[in-house]
């Protein structure tokens, strides 16, 4: 089975900062692997994702993660962050044919 | 597309009444998803349906949660009796993705805010 692990349930942060949201995982076969962002009264969007190939994946909104297989990491970075940016932000592993398993999400506080 | 539709936006029900959630998935799409989001245990998958038929429902949490597929356009959750600690956000997500790899990208509906007193 595998299992994911968001290891700040909360980060707070100044405008223009950079960030990093931090995911660890657990898996015995080769997984996929998912960053969701849900806005204030929105539901869950697609950040980007982690298929296979190059390791360092780009996604929307600035937002970049780097999959570390020897870590089993999948940790979410932006060099600089908006007040746009505050949010809650899930991490999520999956296996062909089964279903997604989500981390218990990061909130991520962007001051001014 | 209007993206996955879910109804009503908010419920606030008294314990022991039924509720029920509704969810319209995009077009098109072979895969409909219910989650339920809380504080204490994140987002978890209820249970998912394929070409309208419920292939893992593991997730649900007693007999008292069931979930429909009457068609490929509507789906629905039902809570019956409601108690407070199903109090949550119920979402709904739909994928369109081939054969087993339902997982690379899922759309998600605004979700169900349920309060049940």
């Amino acid at each position: 089975a595998q299992s994911v692990t968001q290891l700040d349930s909360q980060v707070p942060v100044f405008e223009e900062a950079p960030v990093e949201l931090r995911c660890n995982y657990s898996s015995s076969v080769s997984v996929y692997l998912f960053w969701y962002v849900q806005y204030p009264n929105q539901g869950l969007q697609l950040l980007l994702k982690y298929l296979s190939g190059s390791t360092l994946v780009k996604g929307i909104n600035g937002f970049e993660a780097e999959f570390n297989k020897s870590q089993t990491s999948f940790h979410l970075r932006k060099p600089s962050v908006h007040i746009s940016d505050t949010a809650e932000y899930f991490c999520a592993v999956g296996v062909v044919g089964n279903k997604l398993v989500f981390g218990a999400g990061t909130i991520l506080r962007v001051k001014s | 597309d209007a993206g996955v539709i879910q109804s009503p936006r908010h419920e606030v029900t008294e314990m022991g009444q039924e509720v029920t959630l509704r969810c319209k998935p995009i077009s098109g799409h072979d895969y409909l998803f219910w989650y339920r989001q809380t504080m204490m245990r994140g987002l978890e998958l209820l249970i998912y349906f394929n070409n309208n038929v419920p292939i893992d429902d593991s997730g649900m949490p007693e007999d008292r949660f069931s979930a429909k597929m009457p068609n490929a356009s509507f789906s629905t959750l039902k809570i019956q009796p409601s108690e407070p600690r199903d109090s949550a956000v119920y979402f709904c997500a739909s994928s369109d993705a081939p054969g087993t790899d339902s997982n690379e990208k899922l759309f998600f509906g605004s979700g169900t805010q349920l309060s049940v007193l």
